[in-house]
């Protein structure tokens, strides 16, 4: 079965300061895909990232970057100078390709970390 | 500017009442999902249309019945409601229905059960 954990229930920073927001995840098969997903209060779901579990390249979008370590099952996510404007409910999820498994095409979610953007 | 729009985005309504959730997707996909995310909960999988059929129940009551006319088109059907299916209620689609394919969501509608 899947699982994602996010261990960090709450974060609260002082703007500027650099965050990282934990993602764990499990899975038996070695073709999945994970995901990252902003909720700001306004409840829509905004995509931010998705890594395939062949592409371990850390990746930098702006503020945002992404670190995937597949010995350690991490797909952690940095914000770099945070802003006010990143407070918000971050979700890491994972999906698997395996036509055959139980899980085929269902997205896991974590439980989401509330990130707190202080001015 | 949201490819997936949900209407309304805030609804209160009574044990007794029929309502319905409105969702429409701007993407070409041909899946739509429809999801519920309760205080304290992680997102629940409710349906999964994909090229209109139904491939996915999640177990969830028949006082939630949903309806998929076409593939960018999703409605959710609501009667005899209770106090705990108040929630938020996301409509998301994709590609289609497959592992690996990136959902997107839409708003939300934000549901009240008095």
């Amino acid at each position: 079965a899947q699982k994602v954990t996010q261990a960090q229930t709450e974060i609260s920073v002082v703007e500027k300061e650099d965050v990282t927001l934990d993602c764990v995840y499990e899975t038996r098969d070695t073709t999945y895909y994970l995901f990252w997903y902003k909720q700001p209060p306004s409840g829509e779901l905004v995509f931010l990232i998705r890594r395939n579990s062949f592409d371990e390249q850390n990746e930098i979008s702006g503020r945002y970057s992404w670190n995937f370590q597949k010995s350690t099952s991490s797909f952690n996510f940095t914000i770099t100078a945070s802003q006010v404007v990143d407070s918000a409910v971050y979700f890491c999820a994972l999906s698997d390709s395996n036509a055959g498994g139980t899980s085929y095409g269902k997205l896991t979610f974590g439980q989401g970390t509330i990130l707190t953007v202080h001015p | 500017e949201t490819g997936v729009t949900q209407t309304p985005r805030h609804l209160v309504m009574g044990m007794t009442n029929k309502k319905s959730l409105k969702c429409e997707q701007h993407l070409g996909h041909n899946a739509m999902y429809w999801y519920k995310q309760s205080a304290k909960k992680p997102l629940e999988l409710m349906f999964v249309y994909n090229f209109k059929e139904q491939t996915e129940n999640n177990s969830v009551p028949s006082r939630f019945s949903p309806e998929c006319p076409n593939s960018s088109h999703l409605f959710l059907h609501l009667h005899t409601l209770q106090p705990e299916d108040s929630a938020l209620y996301l409509c998301a689609s994709s590609q289609e229905y497959r592992g690996g394919n990136t959902i997107y969501f839409g708003e939300g509608s934000w549901l009240t059960v008095v």
